[in-house]
């Protein structure tokens, strides 16, 4: 069934450094993609999102492009802050009997530290 | 308040016995869902329903039961608790438009230990 795959964690990363969190989907389709992200000890809560091929989404200086051509939504800010540290989930968009459920990766655990 | 809210948000419970976590949301969002958080899983769908009396099993219901008699209430009981089920529960909502589109509203998750 389609399905998400994304990098194994936890990510450690320097304050101001580049981040890139790789995902790729497995689908029948062309399914809506999203980042989702869990703060510690919080529920999870949209980060972005694309709902067709070279779709961008972005939000808080984090970026991804919805890739037909690799069948990737890798996920990317430029200079991360403490505060970015969280868990990171791709997820993608399934359809199922009466109606569509999100179908999350595995998460990634991101520790920015000063 | 206006959102979506799970209780307890701790519970410790022994092998074998019945429990019960709530969620309850404001927003007469159509769609709920539970889901299982464990490492090295991520997150398994449970159960979801699309309205009031209409629920449909995920990837791991077993062991799960749920009902949805109202559009507000969406609770997850464990028949008899099994060590196995010791996760962090969340339960999430989505709007009366779901489609391919829709953003998913999670709650701040239950941790249910068994022993």
């Amino acid at each position: 069934g389609d399905s998400v795959t994304q990098m194994e964690g936890p990510v450690t990363l320097s304050e101001e450094a580049f981040l890139t969190i790789n995902c790729t989907y497995t689908a029948t389709g062309y399914p809506s993609l999203f980042w989702y992200v869990q703060y510690p000890g919080e529920g999870l809560q949209l980060l972005l999102k694309a709902t067709k091929a070279d779709d961008k989404g972005s939000n808080k200086g984090f970026e991804a492009t919805y890739r037909k051509e690799t069948t990737s939504f890798h996920l990317e800010k430029g200079s991360v802050q403490v505060s970015d540290s969280a868990v990171y989930f791709c997820a993608l968009i399934l359809e199922v009997n009466s109606g569509y459920a999100l179908n999350f990766g595995k998460g990634t655990s991101l520790l920015v530290t000063p | 308040d206006a959102g979506i809210t799970q209780s307890p948000r701790y519970k410790i419970t022994e092998t074998g016995r019945q429990v019960t976590l709530m969620c309850h949301q404001t927003w007469s969002h159509s769609y709920m869902f539970w889901y299982r958080q464990d490492l090295g899983h991520g997150l398994r769908l449970i159960y979801y329903s699309a309205a009031a009396d209409i629920t449909d099993k995920g990837e791991v219901p077993d062991g799960y039961v749920v009902s949805r008699s109202k559009t507000e209430n969406f609770p997850l009981t464990l028949e008899s608790a099994t060590r196995s089920q010791t996760s962090v529960y969340f339960c999430a909502s989505s709007p009366p438009e779901a489609d391919m589109n829709t953003e998913a509203f999670f709650g701040q998750g239950t941790r249910l230990t068994v022993v």
